[in-house]
């Protein structure tokens, strides 16, 4: 069984810190890792890939990856309230069998 | 042209109703998806469909049908739903199927469907 987790939150961070989400996952078998940014009532949006241990970075977003701890995360600098939002964590494991993890919700103070 | 397009944005359906959502991309992927999103929950696989042939199919009731008519369409048609159908249903596509870990998955606005 292909599980994600993430702590549902809320994590609220005042505006210009740093947000920081994790997210674990189950098997090691999958390659590649998602992050996406939900708005209530609109649908997912992919903000960072990963594919490799280490970081990767986007603008304000970093994401990093841990395969020996099956771990993923994502940093978002200089927090604006503009983030607030739920973030769902995906990992894909081939045959295009994505799997999202139940999302945590961010809330950025002003 | 980086979309995928749904219609309607909105439904509210009776139990006897039939009716269709439809979903369409230009990015010349090959994989397209429907998801179930109930609210404050993740996204729940329905479908697949790889080179316009259904690849995954998660045990979804049968008042669902999935159809992929040509590599750019999906539609989902609906027949006999329950109130605890009411959901926002995601279509999603992705680039190709064939290639080894690096696949992205992108979303359409959604449908918000009620049943009554």
């Amino acid at each position: 069984q292909k599980e994600v987790e993430q702590n549902s939150g809320p994590l609220s961070v005042p505006e210009g810190a740093i947000a920081s989400l994790n997210c674990t996952y189950s098997d090691r078998g999958s390659q590649s890792f998602f992050w996406y940014r939900q708005y209530s009532g609109k649908s997912p949006e992919l903000i960072m890939s990963i594919y490799s241990n280490g970081d990767k970075e986007d603008g304000r977003f970093t994401a990093q990856l841990n395969k020996a701890s099956q771990y993923v995360s994502l940093l978002i600098r200089d927090s604006q309230p503009s983030d607030s939002a739920t973030y769902l964590c995906a990992g894909e494991w081939g045959g295009q069998n994505f799997v999202f993890g139940p999302g945590t919700r961010l809330s950025v103070l002003p | 042209d980086t979309e995928v397009t749904q219609t309607p944005k909105h439904l509210v359906m009776g139990m006897t109703n039939k009716k269709s959502l439809k979903c369409e991309q230009h990015m010349g992927h090959r994989a397209m998806y429907w998801y179930k999103q109930k609210a404050k929950k993740p996204p729940e696989l329905m479908f697949v469909y790889s080179y316009e042939k259904l690849s995954i199919n998660e045990s979804v009731p049968s008042r669902f049908s999935p159809e992929c008519p040509n590599s750019s369409l999906l539609n989902l048609h609906l027949h006999a739903l329950q109130p605890e159908d009411s959901a926002l249903y995601l279509c999603a596509s992705s680039q190709d199927p064939s290639s080894a870990g690096d696949e992205k998955l992108f979303f359409g606005s959604g449908t918000q469907l009620s049943v009554l």
